[in-house]
């Protein structure tokens, strides 16, 4: 079972800040956040990870709340190739992601 | 790179037939995962290989479903016979510990059509 959790769809205007949140209450002291994105009929493609510190790169930036309780996916200028489904996922290195449902990001002209 | 390389990328079989899906893991990488999604399950992990070897398999839904992965370049995934409720899209997806990391890279996936 998944052990995040998301809300099912968002929208976003072109060009804005999109804030995908989500919740994972029981994470563990080993266990990293990532974030993957599923662009239609693609494979998973990988945006970002953390476990404590926030983290940026060139396509995100990840907020971990001090607690770990929750974080924020933060796409800083939304364009319509980023509508896609985004998968949070807690791990701990040891191999198996357990995707959940995501969320479903629209980006709107 | 060439990225996580699968084959063929759609596949359309008749119940009952034996179908073999293909996967090359991007060079360098030690783990190799292999995934279903259906619009029903989502996408689930079937099995995955840590140098060479099945180390959770525990994902593959019943005997008729099989992965081997003989070298460090190449896996395939077999269901024999196939059934129409095998039909979905395949993922592919390999890693490396060396790169800081559990981060997997996909493949474009197989589509399999069971009719």
């Amino acid at each position: 079972d998944a052990k995040t959790t998301q809300p099912p769809s968002m929208d976003c205007a072109e060009g804005r800040a999109a804030n995908l949140p989500c919740n994972h209450s029981t994470i563990s002291g080993n266990e990293y956040v990532y974030w993957y994105r599923q662009i239609h009929s693609q494979g998973p493609q990988y945006i970002i990870h953390g476990l404590k510190n926030n983290e940026t790169n060139e396509m995100a930036s990840l907020i971990i709340t001090e607690d770990r309780k929750s974080s924020t996916l933060i796409l800083p200028h939304a364009t319509l190739r980023d509508t896609a489904v985004y998968y949070c996922i807690v791990n701990n290195q040891g191999g198996k992601l357990i995707f959940g449902q995501g969320t479903e990001l629209s980006v709107k002209p | 790179d060439a990225g996580v390389i699968q084959s063929p990328r759609h596949e359309v079989t008749e119940m009952g037939q034996e179908v073999t899906l293909r996967c090359k893991p991007i060079s360098g990488h030690n783990s190799l995962f292999w995934y279903r999604q259906t619009m029903m399950r989502g996408l689930e992990l079937l099995i995955y290989f840590n140098n060479n070897v099945p180390i959770d398999d525990s994902g593959m839904p019943e005997d008729r479903f099989s992965a081997k992965m003989p070298n460090a370049s190449f896996s395939t995934l077999k269901i024999q016979p196939s059934e129409p409720r095998d039909s979905a899209v395949y993922f592919c997806a390999s890693s490396s510990r060396a790169s800081g990391g559990d981060t997997q890279y996909f493949g474009p996936g197989t589509r399999l059509t069971v009719l």
